[in-house]
């Protein structure tokens, strides 16, 4: 069974940092691009970041541009996004996905992130 | 950047059809996705590439596209339907993905 679980979520103060880990499994992680897709409390999907299987092309969305970093590392098949000078608009359930195609599935179950003071 | 546009709600009974509209300008030059998302879940695809159905999905769910409006059908609408629906595409332009704002279905 194709799955993906996302972990390191959590409550962070303005200007703080996180690093998110997606761990997959039932596929060829490496041969796959993935992608962060986030969804603020009560409001729609909106894309975050994109990495290809090999890492050799990256995008990010203009909002996040700067202060996330997408990685992954296809030994651990794991998936990961550094959060860094995180903004109360930056609050939402961020979740990984694979990427076939342009379209995205599966999708994890997702994992909520809150800016506050 | 791409703007996708979608109605922020619609109504229909069981039995009958739903239409789901997705605006672009020329959309039609673009391969649309169709998401399904139900209350405390992740979203699903239920229509990919404008037209075709991942296995396991119902084949009441269809959709096409053409010219500036992309549409998700959902034939003979169950209660189990009810949820919120999401097209996609990618912009080759700025290789960004772009999300419609979601469309509410509620089955009467």
């Amino acid at each position: 069974e194709v799955q993906l679980v996302e972990s390191g979520g959590g409550l962070v103060k303005p200007g703080g940092s996180l690093r998110l880990s997606c761990a997959a499994s039932g596929f060829t992680f490496s041969s796959y691009s993935m992608n962060w897709v986030r969804q603020a409390p009560g409001k729609g999907l909106e894309w975050v970041s994109s990495i290809s299987s090999s890492s050799d092309d990256i995008y990010y969305a203009d909002s996040v541009k700067g202060r996330f970093t997408i990685s992954r590392d296809n030994a651990k098949k794991s998936l990961y996004l550094q959060m860094n000078s995180l903004r109360a608009e930056d609050t939402a359930v961020y979740y990984c996905s694979r990427r076939l195609g342009d379209w995205f599935d599966p999708w994890g179950q997702g994992t909520l992130v809150t800016v506050s003071s | 950047s791409y703007v996708l546009t979608q109605p922020p709600s619609m109504s229909v009974a069981p039995g009958q059809t739903a239409r789901i509209t997705c605006g672009g300008n020329n959309i039609e030059s673009k391969s649309v996705h169709w998401y399904q998302q139900k209350p405390g879940q992740a979203p699903l695809v239920v229509v990919h590439d404008d037209s075709d159905r991942p296995s396991g999905i119902s084949e009441r769910f269809s959709g096409s596209n053409s010219g500036n409006t992309a549409t998700l059908t959902i034939s003979r609408v169950e209660a189990g339907d009810e949820a919120d629906y999401y097209c996609q595409v990618r912009d080759s332009s700025t290789d960004h993905w772009v999300f419609g704002g979601g469309t509410t279905l509620t089955v009467l």
